[in-house]
């Protein structure tokens, strides 16, 4: 079936970096856009944009533009979210979703990686 | 970009009546060209992630209860909880995919009352 496992919780101190990864399993890795979406604690769901899975090119919503770079390994159908300069409001859960291909709503969404940043 | 508002912030029904809840986007998400509308209804459990539960905001993802419905046009919009259940207490985000950037409600928060 259709799955999206994401890489484990991560405790960091500010100014360092994170990579986050979601393996997709079950489906053509290719075919389907991977969105990124952060929920800090407490909070609701915020895009932070999409890579096509098929040509490599990334969409950055405002405000993820710099220290946000979506990556892919299509090898092993694995796409990274990596956050440098790590600040203490960076800390949320980053989910993984792919797009359902007859629209571009998330029909399969990662289990969340929790990323804390404190020093 | 976009603006998704829900109402209410939270609700409490009892088991077996019906919960309704609402959204609202800052322009229409209705496409012309297929008279479609790109909205659609998630539903997240406590540490759980979201879960798709309602897209072109009438039509239910396999698997999810007869339930729930959707319905609305342009830009209101209304997710139909029939018959509450234990199992339906989650926030209720509503969703535009119509244009980037793709943006959330905050979001409807459902307990039993």
């Amino acid at each position: 079936q259709v799955q999206l496992v994401q890489s484990g919780s991560e405790l960091k101190v500010p100014g360092a970096s994170v990579k986050v990864s979601c393996k997709a399993t079950g489906y053509t890795f290719t075919k389907y856009a991977i969105n990124w979406v952060r929920q800090a604690p407490g909070q609701g769901l915020e895009w932070m944009g999409w890579i096509d899975t098929d040509t490599g090119n990334p969409m950055y919503a405002q405000g993820f533009r710099g220290r946000f770079v979506f990556s892919l390994d299509t090898s092993v159908s694995t796409a990274y979210l990596q956050i440098s300069s790590l600040k203490a409001e960076d800390t949320a859960v980053y989910y993984c979703a792919k797009i359902q291909g007859g629209g571009n709503m998330f029909d399969q969404w990662g289990q969340g990686t929790l990323v804390t940043v404190s020093s | 970009d976009i603006v998704m508002t829900q109402s209410p912030d939270s609700l409490a029904v009892s088991l077996g009546e019906r919960a309704t809840f609402n959204c609202k986007s800052s322009q229409s998400v209705l496409y012309s060209s297929n008279n479609m509308n790109y909205l659609a209804w998630y539903q997240q459990k406590p540490g759980q992630p979201p879960k798709l539960l309602i897209y072109w905001a009438s039509t239910r993802e396999s698997g999810v209860p007869d339930r729930f419905s959707g319905s609305g046009s342009g830009t209101d919009f209304t997710l139909a909880i029939s018959s509450l259940q234990a199992e339906d207490v989650a926030v209720y985000y509503c969703q535009q995919y119509y244009d980037t950037p793709f943006t959330f409600g905050p979001g409807t928060k459902v307990d039993i009352k």
